[in-house]
């Protein structure tokens, strides 16, 4: 079954521990983003990834680091969370002009 | 810059009813237009999308939607609402810039269907 697969679901921590959230896709994509959702803004794009090594900035990646070592995966870092981090994250990858999402990951930070 | 603006952050609407979920957007190119659908506790589905074929895009579960250009719109209808049909729509614009295939997204737009 073509599947973006985001973990963990649910994650709660502290101010300042680093975390990763891992993002799958078995889809061969080559494009893949994130996207962090918060009541009353919508989805905004965090980093996106044309393909293997490559990533760039989207609309606010302030306190998010990204890297694509591979295809498949494309995990989004936290090096030292805030709570203005709080939200729920979206990873989607991309074929032709469609977008494929996880089911996402709603993180807390205390 | 592209940008999308859905009006009306709550929509309630009777079961059997049409829905009528609107969407403006702004772009300096022809848009690809999306309507997506997020479940409770669910990540997102694409309904349908407008990539500058017909102007009338059916979808799935009953829902389309029409681009019209000269009123920079692409709202969503469906004749008759179903309970199942509750959830939070979101509107999105691309302009197709293939160096980056971002989705600029619409705030959302929360519907709920009344018994």
């Amino acid at each position: 079954e073509a599947q973006v697969t985001q973990n963990p679901r649910y994650l709660i921590t502290v101010t300042g521990k680093k975390l990763t959230v891992t993002c799958s896709q078995n889809m061969n994509h080559e494009y893949m983003s994130w996207y962090r959702q918060d009541p009353g803004l919508g989805l905004r794009q965090i980093y996106y990834s044309m393909n293997v090594e490559v990533t760039d900035k989207g609309d606010v990646p302030e306190g998010y680091k990204v890297s694509r070592k591979e295809k498949r995966n494309f995990p989004l870092i936290l090096e030292s969370p805030s709570p203005n981090q709080t939200s729920l994250y979206f990873c989607a990858s991309w074929r032709n002009t469609e977008a494929f999402f996880g089911q996402g990951t709603r993180l807390t930070v205390v | 810059a592209q940008s999308v603006t859905q009006l009306g952050s709550h929509v309630s609407v009777s079961e059997g009813a049409l829905v009528l979920l609107r969407c403006n957007y702004s772009s300096s190119v022809p848009p690809y237009l999306f309507w997506y659908v997020q479940y409770p506790n669910q990540g997102l589905q694409l309904l349908l999308k407008y990539t500058s074929a017909a102007t009338l895009v059916k979808g799935i579960n009953g829902f389309e939607a029409e681009f019209k250009k000269s009123e920079t719109s692409f709202h969503l209808t469906k004749p008759s609402a179903h309970m199942s049909d509750a959830a939070e729509y979101f509107c999105a614009v691309s302009d197709r810039n293939f160096g980056n295939e971002k989705l600029t997204f619409g705030t959302g737009t929360r519907l709920t269907i009344i018994p």
